[in-house]
């Protein structure tokens, strides 16, 4: 079954700073999708990055940027020039074989001015 | 340009009733999910249909059963529910090449669901 990690339940960065969120993922599938979710306080999910398994290059999205490395099976979300509306939870996922998405627990992100 | 629709917004059961959560959504999409948070912890899969006409387990099944309708809609419902059922309960569909998903799966805006 497929796993996905995220080892630190909360960060702290300051404003205009970069900061790195980890996930770690295990799956025995070759294809496959890594995703990153924002949830801010009011509850909704946010679509941040995706990345294929088979893409050559790391995906990015304005500030957002995903440092793939396929070899050690991580996914990290590198956020630049932090900002204060960018505190909240972030989610790493992924879907392989199954078609199905599942999520890891989580990392709060606390942006300090 | 609703997206995925979520009803109801907001439930509180009495232990051992039932109900139906709704879900639907309107970008033609082919895979739909039912998760569901706990406080202060990330999405658990209840129950996924990869496309319509099948339905899968996903990491908590158990106490809660789906249908998916048609293309557009995917319920879940609850037989009886227990406290240890009080969540948040998050609605999702994406679109997908073959087997894998290669977009993102939009949510619907969530079921706070408390059962006393």
């Amino acid at each position: 079954a497929q796993k996905i990690t995220q080892t630190q339940p909360g960060m702290f960065v300051q404003e205009k700073e970069a900061v790195t969120l980890d996930c770690t993922y295990d799956t025995s599938d070759p294809s496959y999708g890594l995703f990153w979710y924002k949830q801010p306080s009011s509850g909704e999910m946010i679509f941040l990055i995706y990345q294929g398994s088979y893409d050559q290059q790391n995906a990015t999205e304005g500030r957002y940027s995903l440092n793939f490395q396929k070899a050690r099976k991580s996914a990290n979300l590198v956020i630049s020039a932090s900002q204060l509306g960018d505190s909240a939870m972030y989610f790493c996922a992924m879907s392989d074989f199954n078609n199905d998405m599942r999520f890891g627990a989580g990392t709060r992100l606390t942006v300090k001015p | 340009n609703a997206g995925v629709t979520q009803t109801p917004k907001f439930q509180v059961l009495k232990t051992g009733q039932s109900m139906t959560l709704q879900c639907a959504q309107d970008m033609n999409h082919n895979s739909m999910y039912w998760y569901r948070q706990d406080p202060g912890m990330g999405l658990r899969l209840i129950y996924y249909s990869a496309s319509e006409g099948t339905t899968d387990k996903g990491e908590v099944p158990n106490g809660y059963n789906v249908s998916r309708l048609n293309k557009r809609e995917f319920s879940l419902r609850l037989e009886s529910a227990a406290p240890s059922q009080t969540s948040v309960y998050f609605c999702a569909s994406s679109e997908s090449v073959g087997y894998i998903m290669n977009t993102e799966a939009f949510f619907g805006q969530g079921t706070r669901l408390t059962v006393v």
